[in-house]
């Protein structure tokens, strides 16, 4: 059972430069999320998708855009990477709240834009 | 505004010691409280949830409280291993607005010494 997989692990990109981060779940989970982590910042949330067909922003949305392709992948997409982009990006699944809403992670995309 | 913290941010003890980490939030309406487990370089890996209506869970050598009124936790961790050392973090799910916005603590990073 792989769980949450994401890819690429790692990339670099120049500034300006677009690129896709893909995540896929194999747990039936309604609800996907997309993290970013920075050290002292801790986990900041980017954009969620409560179920298939629907993305919402999460804290810090500016400068991405997300795909909620089908009810397992959840694609998080920079347009024009800037070096404030610069971080570890986490794709998160969970059941609805209701029941338990206990998430479970990816192992992580780390980004760094020159 | 929900905040989550955690203190200390770091925490280093001999190995064999019984240990207890510390998670406050400042909102008590929440569905549930997170513990997670970090290892450097790597995603978050769930260890404990407790549902609001729950004082603590237990899965294996770890014990988790919950005391919502006085808005605290707590990840009990007996007879420290140095397998245990990792960044332990804690997330609240807030009742009412974007349920599915978990709000996370910035960490305790452990070190268990042999």
């Amino acid at each position: 059972n792989a769980g949450v997989t994401q890819t690429p692990k790692f990339q670099v990109l120049k500034t300006g430069q677009s690129m896709t981060l893909q995540c896929a779940q194999d747990m039936n989970h309604n609800s996907m999320y997309w993290y970013r982590q920075d050290p002292g910042m801790g986990l900041r949330l980017i954009y969620y998708s409560a179920s298939e067909g629907t993305t919402d922003k999460g804290e810090v949305p500016n400068g991405y855009n997300v795909s909620r392709l089908n009810k397992r992948e959840f694609s998080l997409r920079l347009e024009s990477a800037a070096p404030s982009q610069t971080s570890v990006y986490f794709c998160a699944s969970s059941v609805p709240a209701i029941n338990t809403g206990e998430l479970f992670f990816g192992e992580g995309s780390r980004l760094t834009v020159l | 505004k929900q905040e989550v913290t955690q203190i200390p941010a770091a925490l280093s003890v001999p190995e064999g010691e019984n240990l207890v980490l510390n998670c406050s939030f400042t909102d008590s309406a929440i569905y549930n409280l997170q513990w997670f487990r970090q290892d450097p370089g790597k995603g978050l890996t769930s260890l404990l949830l407790i549902q609001s209506s729950q004082r603590e869970q237990t899965s294996g050598r770890l014990n988790a409280s919950l005391d919502k009124s006085s808005g605290r936790s707590t990840l009990y961790i007996a007879a420290s291993q140095p397998g245990d050392s990792a960044t332990y973090l804690c997330a609240v799910r807030p009742q009412g607005g974007a349920t599915n916005k978990l709000i996370f603590g910035t960490g305790t990073l452990l070190a268990v010494q042999p």
